[in-house]
């Protein structure tokens, strides 16, 4: 369908844990893009995707953040040992093709909420 | 680097008002600018684009955008404001080459009045 779908809704963690979030983007879309926004604002680019390949990673932080694509398998982005300034909802997008004017679809959204 | 600047964190207006959104470009190449719009606990929906076709862009619900070369701008408006506006607006921009991130503004929040 023409939805992009973030699971889980809502994810809380104590700080330290590990935290997991998921991304099925829309069936035949090549490119696929996570956000991270903090209080409300302020959307900053994560890490890209084209198919199963990293295509930009360079917003990626270096530590405790990694992303994948797997074929056949929703994207997931994982948080290794939470860290408070970590709370804030993670936005997934996908996009069809590789032009910059392709739209891009974003999904709802998984708040993330470090305790 | 391509960025964006969205003048005024908050505008409130009247219902049936104009509103203004103003957002502001810096790029060395000609941009691809975008304006979405952020409901309450949703994700991002695109209200419209440029693309270079016309400088005067009309998008969903009633709002429309003129890209300013020369201001390096590219404000959004609405002739009459709606109750349903109310929500928080983006403006960003997008790179050149394929597969490029979207670049976001801060957003500016939307207070329609009664």
């Amino acid at each position: 369908g023409e939805e992009v779908a973030q699971t889980p809704k809502h994810l809380v963690r104590g700080e330290g844990q590990k935290a997991k979030l998921y991304c099925a983007p829309i069936k035949g879309h090549s490119y696929v893009f996570w956000y991270q926004q903090v209080l409300k604002n302020e959307f900053k680019f994560l890490i890209s995707f084209q198919n199963e390949n990293v295509f930009d990673e360079t917003g990626m932080p270096k530590e405790r953040f990694s992303a994948k694509c797997l074929p056949n398998s929703p994207c997931s982005l994982e948080i290794q040992a939470t860290k408070l300034e970590d709370s804030a909802v993670y936005f997934c997008a996908s996009s069809q093709g590789d032009s910059p004017l392709e739209k891009a679809f974003f999904g709802q959204g998984t708040r993330l909420t470090v305790v | 680097a391509q960025s964006v600047t969205q003048l005024g964190s908050h505008v409130s207006v009247s219902e049936g008002a104009l509103v203004l959104l103003r957002c502001n470009y810096s790029s060395s190449v000609p941009p691809y600018l975008f304006w979405y719009v952020q409901y309450p606990n949703q994700g991002l929906q695109l209200l419209l684009k440029y693309t270079s076709a016309a400088t005067l862009v009309k998008g969903i619900n009633g709002f429309e955008a003129e890209f300013k070369k020369s201001e390096t701008s590219f404000h959004l408006t609405k002739p009459s404001a709606h109750m349903s506006d109310a929500a928080e607006y983006f403006c960003a921009v997008r790179g050149t080459t394929s597969g490029s991130r979207l670049t976001f503004g801060e957003g500016t929040q939307l207070t329609v009045n009664p």
